[in-house]
């Protein structure tokens, strides 16, 4: 079953913690994406990578970090320097110009 | 010159009418534009998508309109029903390697009985 896997759905810290959110593939897309969504709003990205080992900051890449070691894992650290960390995570993959988004993370700090 | 605007930001319709939604971009190296529908909580799904060498793409009841000289894109829904309900989002690429996608800021989609 193919397809794009963010684990795990509901995610709650507390602050001043760091975060790491799960996100894997196994369309064997080269290219990986994360987007940070806030209620009633569009997306914004966060980092991308369109290579094994190799990523790009986004748009609102500040109090984030990433890696990509494998082609199918591009896990998302939410640090404690993110100042408003609350919001649904989406993790997306392409190869070409079809991106396709997994379930999403939806992350709660207090 | 990346934006895309998106409008309405919300459309209420009757069933069985035709909700509009309407996508301007300014890049010219843009070629590449999909529509997005998302659910409240869950991620957004491809919808249906179209290059510029056509003027309209037709899935379902969704269709696409595209005019190249306007720069303007935009999604029809016929038949609608209730439960096309939903958050729609139009984008835009350019279509060398994995170009990252333009969104536009979604337009909230009601449909009532």
């Amino acid at each position: 079953d193919g397809g794009i896997t963010q684990s795990p759905k509901y995610l709650f810290r507390k602050e001043g913690q760091n975060v790491t959110l799960s996100c894997e593939q196994n369309l064997n897309h080269d290219a990986m994406y994360w987007y940070r969504q806030d209620p009633g709003q569009g997306l914004r990205l966060i980092y991308y990578s369109q290579i094994v080992n190799d990523f790009q900051k986004g748009d609102i890449a500040e109090g984030y970090s990433v890696s990509r070691e494998k082609k199918e894992s591009f896990p998302l650290t939410v640090t404690s320097a993110q100042k408003n960390p609350t919001a649904f995570y989406l993790c997306a993959s392409s190869m070409g110009s079809e991106q396709y988004f997994g379930p999403g993370t939806r992350l709660t700090v207090t | 010159q990346q934006q895309v605007k998106q409008s309405p930001q919300s459309l209420i319709v009757q069933k069985g009418g035709i909700p509009i939604i309407n996508c301007a971009y300014e890049n010219t190296a843009f070629d590449y534009f999909p529509w997005y529908q998302q659910f409240p909580g869950k991620g957004p799904a491809l919808l249906i998508a179209i290059r510029p060498d056509v003027s309209e793409k037709k899935e379902g009841r969704f269709t696409i309109s595209f005019n190249k000289s306007a720069k303007q894109f935009s999604l029809h829904i016929m038949d609608s029903q209730p439960g096309d309900s939903a958050t729609y989002f139009c984008a835009a690429s350019g279509s060398f390697g994995n170009e990252k996608l333009t969104f536009g800021t979604g337009t909230r989609l009601t449909i009532i009985p």
